[in-house]
């Protein structure tokens, strides 16, 4: 089955700063890839998505990028707010719109 | 639009009884749920996927007599957790599978609030 690893596992960074997460894929037949917000005793927020055809979408301050050869995506955060303070997660679809996630990272961005 | 609920919200139980959460999809027809659990600072693991009208695929180490799984309507899964023991006090959250946005033809998992359980 599909395997997803996510680094980091804990991020810190200052207002303003911009943020990078990346996860890796094993199964080359995944075409989706959505990444998640999550805060505290919330539900998971989609935040941005991209599939295998194309390499890049951005979103105002965030974007994703996809290698499909190598398989690994990443997601970029600019100008970060204290209000993206959460726990993101990435995603990838392993066939019959299956995710499997990957282990999460938090991001805390100080004022 | 694509609006998820589950109820309830959060649960206390007594070891032994069981527990039945909903998920309701209350603006569309979802032909396929999914159930999640996610422990404390953990991600979320897939436990089954429900499809309306038949039986739920369950992932490898999940008990289907443990974790009872009904898909009977379009736009309800109810997921049962029998027996419950300390060991599943957990974060379970639902999610349904439906169109994304615009004019886009993709399919894309809208996620529930989650349900809290606590088992004593």
């Amino acid at each position: 089955g599909e395997n997803v690893e996510q680094h980091p596992s804990t991020l810190s960074v200052q207002e303003g700063d911009s943020a990078v997460i990346k996860c890796t894929y094993s199964d080359s037949a995944s075409n989706y890839f959505p990444w998640y917000k999550q805060e505290l005793g919330k539900r998971p927020q989609l935040i941005i998505d991209i599939r295998s055809n194309v390499g890049e979408k951005k979103d105002q301050r965030i974007a994703v990028t996809l290698n499909k050869t190598a398989k690994h995506f990443s997601l970029h955060i600019t100008e970060t707010q204290p209000e993206d303070s959460a726990v993101y997660f990435c995603a990838a679809d392993s066939g019959y719109s299956t995710l499997t996630f990957g282990k999460g990272t938090m991001l805390l961005v100080s004022p | 639009g694509a609006v998820v609920s589950q109820h309830p919200s959060w649960v206390i139980c007594k070891s032994g009884t069981s527990v039945k959460i909903e998920c309701r999809s209350l603006d569309f027809q979802a032909t396929t749920m999914f159930w999640y659990r996610q422990f404390p600072k953990q991600s979320l693991m897939l436990m089954a996927t429900s499809n309306e009208g038949s039986k739920a695929t369950y992932e490898q180490g999940v008990e289907k007599d443990k974790f009872l799984i009904n898909h009977a309507s379009l736009t309800l899964s109810t997921l049962t957790v029998t027996s419950a023991h300390p060991e599943d006090s957990s974060f379970y959250i639902c999610s349904a599978l439906g169109l994304a946005g615009g004019l886009s033809s993709y399919n894309e998992q809208f996620f529930g609030p989650g349900t809290r359980l606590t088992v004593l």
